[in-house]
């Protein structure tokens, strides 16, 4: 079983929209959890980061966090266009290694 | 604050060639990373430094790669005797160990190897 585990997509909202992106992990020990995004060719930049239980609010961009489940999610409210890009999901377990899913595409249609 | 920079760019070199790739952190930065990211994927965690000392690798590393932090600022990482599947992009990034946001990594543009 992988660490991380994302649905590679792709997904597509009409601009506007909320998109919901989901993401499980396997280590009952990772405490940081992590929201990146990266467009074609580009490396990645964080988004959000959440590391208790609940809700986290940046701005159109929430994370959820549960760990009971081992279960993150990041929604986007109000898509744009500019949101299109691969999203990915990333871990923190002990001995500050990082784990990453294989990503979900996101094309926001305008 | 520059941002964390890679050199080179891209490299495109053939099988059983040794390749050797820079990443240069955030000045402050006291952690650095290396990943490699393959297509459709997301980047595979290879090594990790703090300062100086190369605290964790990944156990899929093979031994044909290497990396260095010699005074805990610039990083090397070398392949030798690249194969076909080393294909792929590089990626550094960088975090500070004190202060707010330790956990965050600010990534470098990357290498994008190629072997021929």
């Amino acid at each position: 079983q992988k660490e991380v585990e994302q649905n590679s997509g792709p997904l597509s909202v009409p601009e506007g929209a909320i998109a919901s992106l989901n993401c499980t992990y396997s280590d009952r020990v990772s405490q940081s959890f992590f929201w990146y995004r990266q467009y074609s060719g580009k490396s990645p930049e964080l988004i959000m980061s959440i590391y208790s239980n609940g809700d986290k609010e940046d701005g159109r961009f929430t994370a959820q966090l549960n760990k009971a489940s081992q279960y993150v999610s990041l929604l986007i409210r109000d898509s744009q266009p500019s949101d299109s890009a691969t999203y990915l999901c990333s871990v923190k377990v002990v001995g500050n290694q990082f784990y990453f899913g294989t990503g979900t595409s996101l094309t926001v249609i305008p | 604050d520059t941002g964390v920079s890679q050199n080179p760019r891209h490299k495109i070199t053939k099988r059983g060639q040794n390749v050797t790739f820079r990443c240069d952190p955030i000045s402050e930065h006291n952690r650095l990373y290396w990943y490699r990211q393959t297509l459709g994927q997301g980047p595979e965690f290879l090594t990790y430094f703090q300062n100086e000392a190369q605290l964790e690798k990944s156990r899929l590393l093979s031994d044909r790669f290497s990396a260095e932090r010699p005074k805990g600022s610039f990083s090397t990482l070398e392949i030798q005797r690249t194969e076909q599947g080393d294909s792929a992009m590089y990626l550094c990034a960088s975090s500070p160990i004190w202060g707010s946001g330790t956990d965050t990594q600010y990534f470098g543009p990357g290498t994008r190897l190629t072997v021929l």
